[in-house]
């Protein structure tokens, strides 16, 4: 079956501290992967995505992405988070004809 | 701004009612998505259009429909609605080509039933 799992719901940080939100797609996704946000009271957005070439994708904010894919994982990182990346975070890949979305993870970022 | 336009953006309604929500999407999108976003089920995939046709087909209830006219502007209607329909309802597009295309999301209409 086509998924992607996201492995914690919750992710609760402090400011300035490193974050990893992890991700993994089964073999029947694609290896077209996304992370995509959302910020309170808003639609998605994407944040990254990695197509092909480099398996270090990064955005413009700070996070960035890794394709591994022995581990079928593209687990999302930032070295040092602010308060404004509080969000919820989405990790998508392509299956079939249609993007198939993790359940989320919800960063919360803590002064 | 996405360029996705989805309205109403809020939206109450009784139970065993019907509504209709609409998308206009991005200029040029061909591909327009529907999904459901509910505390306990997450973001769910229903239904995408491409070009007017049905492409691919999610969780979706028997009744809910969608449509996709040729103006490229989708439709996506609820029936018989339950307590359990009140979710965020997202729509997206993207442009044409079958892969490789990120999707460009809506603000949503959050549907509460009542």
């Amino acid at each position: 079956a086509q998924s992607v799992t996201q492995l914690d719901s919750q992710v609760p940080v402090f400011e300035e501290a490193p974050v990893e939100l992890r991700c993994n797609y089964s073999s029947s996704v694609s290896v077209y992967l996304f992370w995509y946000v959302q910020y309170p009271n808003q639609g998605l957005q994407l944040l990254l995505k990695y197509l092909s070439g480099s398996t270090l994708v990064e955005s413009i904010n700070g996070f960035e992405a890794e394709f591994n894919k022995s581990q079928t994982s593209f687990h999302l990182r930032k070295p040092s988070v602010h308060i404004s990346d509080t969000a919820e975070y989405f990790c998508a890949g392509e299956g079939g004809f249609k993007t198939i979305f993790g359940a989320g993870t919800r960063l919360f970022v803590k002064a | 701004d996405s360029g996705v336009t989805q309205t109403p953006k809020h939206l109450i309604t009784a139970t065993g009612q019907r509504v209709t929500l609409r998308c206009s999407p991005r200029s040029g999108d061909l591909s327009v998505y529907w999904y459901q976003q509910s505390l306990d089920q997450g973001l769910q995939f229903l239904i995408q259009y491409y070009n007017g046709e049905e492409r691919a087909k999610g969780n979706i209830l028997e009744r809910f429909s969608a449509q996709q006219f040729p103006d490229l502007h989708s439709e996506l209607n609820l029936s018989s609605l339950e307590l359990g329909d009140s979710a965020l309802y997202f729509c997206a597009s993207s442009a044409p080509g079958r892969r490789n295309t990120e999707a460009f999301f809506g603000q949503g209409t959050r549907l509460t039933v009542v």
